[in-house]
Order: structure tokens, then sequence, then C-alpha cells
């Protein structure tokens, strides 16, 4: 199958600064999404992006299906941001998805 | 719109009892999936449906179930309960909005088994 991985796996930010999580992916893919997880478990869709760049607000996407990776950007962390950041794909041919591991995210006042 | 509804949202079973996860969608989307998650780890997906009458698997279905009598509700059953099964359980639609295949979580439920 295919394989996603992510990175880093944990990061700690001061409320305030910028980051980047990246997510790599071993195959072809026509469905590429990042979610966020809070703290309370809920799972939310930031962006669909299997190709190309998207903003919304402070965040921003990116994936390069060509070179296999996608980077989400995060401007102006604040701590209402903290949680699990994960990217996952639905591999092309194929009506799987398959989660990444996960960016443990938090960001202090 | 409810949009992605799981009940319960916390279980307790003892070992070998059986139950049904229940998720219903009123977004007409025609997939749907069902996935764990373990502590720390990310999500794997179950069983997952293309339409009503459609199922298959996917990474980890074993001692798990599920059937799609309708395009609404994706119930999954736990047939024989082991502790290995003790996770948060998410269900999943996704269906085109403005052209894309958004997936929805509901918002899981926590299974324990002793």
């Amino acid at each position: 199958g295919i394989q996603v991985e992510q990175s880093p796996p944990d990061l700690i930010l001061q409320e305030g600064a910028n980051s980047t999580l990246r997510c790599n992916f071993s195959d072809s893919v026509n469905n590429l999404q990042w979610f966020h997880q809070n703290p309370w478990g809920q799972l939310i869709n930031l962006f669909y992006i299997p190709s190309g760049t998207k903003q919304n607000g402070r965040l921003s996407a990116t994936t390069v299906a060509t070179e296999r990776y996608s980077l989400l950007y995060i401007s102006s962390s604040q701590t209402t941001d903290s949680g699990v950041y994960f990217c996952a794909v639905e591999r092309r041919g194929y009506q799987k998805v398959t989660f990444g591991t996960g960016t443990k995210l938090q960001v202090i006042p | 719109n409810a949009g992605v509804t799981q009940t319960p949202k916390f279980q307790v079973l003892k070992t070998g009892q059986s139950m049904t996860l229940q998720c219903a969608q009123d977004m007409n989307h025609e997939y749907m999936s069902w996935y764990r998650q373990d502590p720390g780890m990310g999500l794997r997906l179950i069983h997952y449906s293309v339409g009503a009458g459609i199922t298959d698997q996917g990474e980890v279905p074993n001692g798990y179930n599920v059937s799609r009598s309708t395009t609404e509700d994706f119930p999954l059953r736990l047939l024989s309960a082991a502790p290995s099964q003790t996770s948060v359980y998410f269900c999943a639609s996704s269906g085109p909005t403005s052209g894309f295949n958004i997936q929805y979580f509901g918002a899981g439920t926590r299974l324990s088994v002793l």
C-alpha cells in the first residue's frame, strides 16, 4: 500500500511564530487532504489539495504531486492551533484513504 | 444539516460481547468509511463503502463487520469484542462538495473492552 510520512512528529511553537509541516507520500494520488484534530478529538478538514496552492486565512498548503509531497504552512500561530495535523491521501486508482502519522503541534503563550 | 452522527459516544464492553456502532450522515454522500485511532497514532481504515450495497475492507478489517443498506447509514459491528479493539472509532463520509471529495468526520466513539 501507499506510505504516508509526516514531519516533524512533534513541534512546540511560541505564539506568533510560523511553521511548516510536511507530508511525503510514496505513490501517485488523486486526493490529498489536510486535517486538524483538536485537543478534544474532533477532526476538521482544512484543505483539499491534490495539487497546487491554497490559502485560508493564516493557513496555506502546497502540494507538488510530481515530487510526492505536500506542505502546510501556519503563520502567526495561536494557542487554538494546538492539536494534531494529519494529511490523508487517496492513491490513484484506489478508493481507500490512508492517513499519515501526524504532527503534534503545541503553541504556548 | 447534522453532518455525520455517531452513537454512542462512549461504550464499555466485556470480552466476547458484541455490539454495533452507529453512523448516519445527512449529506447524501456516497462514500462512507470507518477508522480506528489508537493512542498517539494516526487513523487506520477498517471498512469503507462507495454506495448502498457495496462495501470493502480497509487496512484492519479483522473482527469487524459492516453493511450498507441505505445511503445514510453505515453501522460497524464488533462480532466478539477483544481488548485489542479498545480504541476511538471514527466514521467519515465524503462526496462532491463544489466538485471536491472532502471528508467529514463524526465526533467519534470511545470504546473500552475489558
